[in-house]
């Protein structure tokens, strides 16, 4: 089946970089996306890797590498803001079905 | 900005009652999804439409239906409520079928099914 794993926690401090990794198992698909979710609140979109490579959206970056079914998502100069939960997800070709991942929870101490 | 509404934020019912979620949109999307969220596990796809009166089925839709009458609107219906259904139900829509496509959610529906 199609299958996208993240560690289920992180811990870092402020002003810390920290990165969120995300390995899949799945086939065919248009991009590696990533979400944030603040409890309480709705989760929001952060980035897209269309290709390979590093995409860069101020503190955040995301990676995706397709030969190694892996990407992350960097997050520098954290802030407790971030603490949150954090998702990857893809959605399949062909399809309007997205996969998400098993998401992690960032904590950023101060 | 797109904004995605549901009609509860929290709701409590008992097992066996019809559970009924709302969720609308106001930007004109195509496509709408429902997902429940459990820890470890993720975002679970339960149904999905791509237009009005369309639906699929998604990763776990045992328990659930879902009705979109209107374009705005997508309605998740729990037959006969279990407490298996106790989760975090997230409603999210996106504009159409381009290779990227942001997924706008809700703030979600926290369900306790007594």
């Amino acid at each position: 089946g199609q299958s996208l794993e993240q560690p289920s926690e992180v811990t870092a401090v402020e002003g810390a970089i920290v990165q969120i990794n995300c390995t899949y198992q799945t086939s065919g698909f248009y991009g590696l996306s990533w979400y944030q979710h603040h409890d309480g609140g709705a989760p929001t979109f952060l980035s897209y890797n269309a290709l390979d490579g590093l995409e860069e959206t101020g503190r955040f970056s995301s990676f995706l590498s397709r030969s190694d079914s892996y990407g992350y998502l960097l997050l520098q100069e954290l802030q407790m803001k971030d603490s949150a939960s954090y998702f990857c997800a893809v959605r399949s070709s062909g399809t309007y079905k997205y996969i998400f991942g098993t998401g992690t929870r960032l904590k950023v101490l101060a | 900005d797109v904004k995605v509404t549901q009609s509860s934020r929290y709701l409590v019912k008992r097992t066996g009652e019809k559970v009924f979620l709302e969720c609308v949109q106001d930007m004109d999307h195509e496509n709408m999804f429902w997902y429940r969220q459990d820890p470890g596990l993720g975002l679970r796809l339960i149904y999905f439409s791509y237009d009005v009166k369309m639906k699929e089925k998604g990763d776990i839709p045992e328990g659930y239906s879902v009705s979109r009458e209107k374009k705005e609107r997508f309605s998740l219906i729990l037959e006969s409520a279990s407490t298996n259904q106790t989760s975090m139900y997230l409603c999210a829509s996106s504009l159409g079928t381009g290779a990227r496509e942001t997924q706008y959610f809700g703030p979600g529906t926290r369900l306790l099914v007594l």
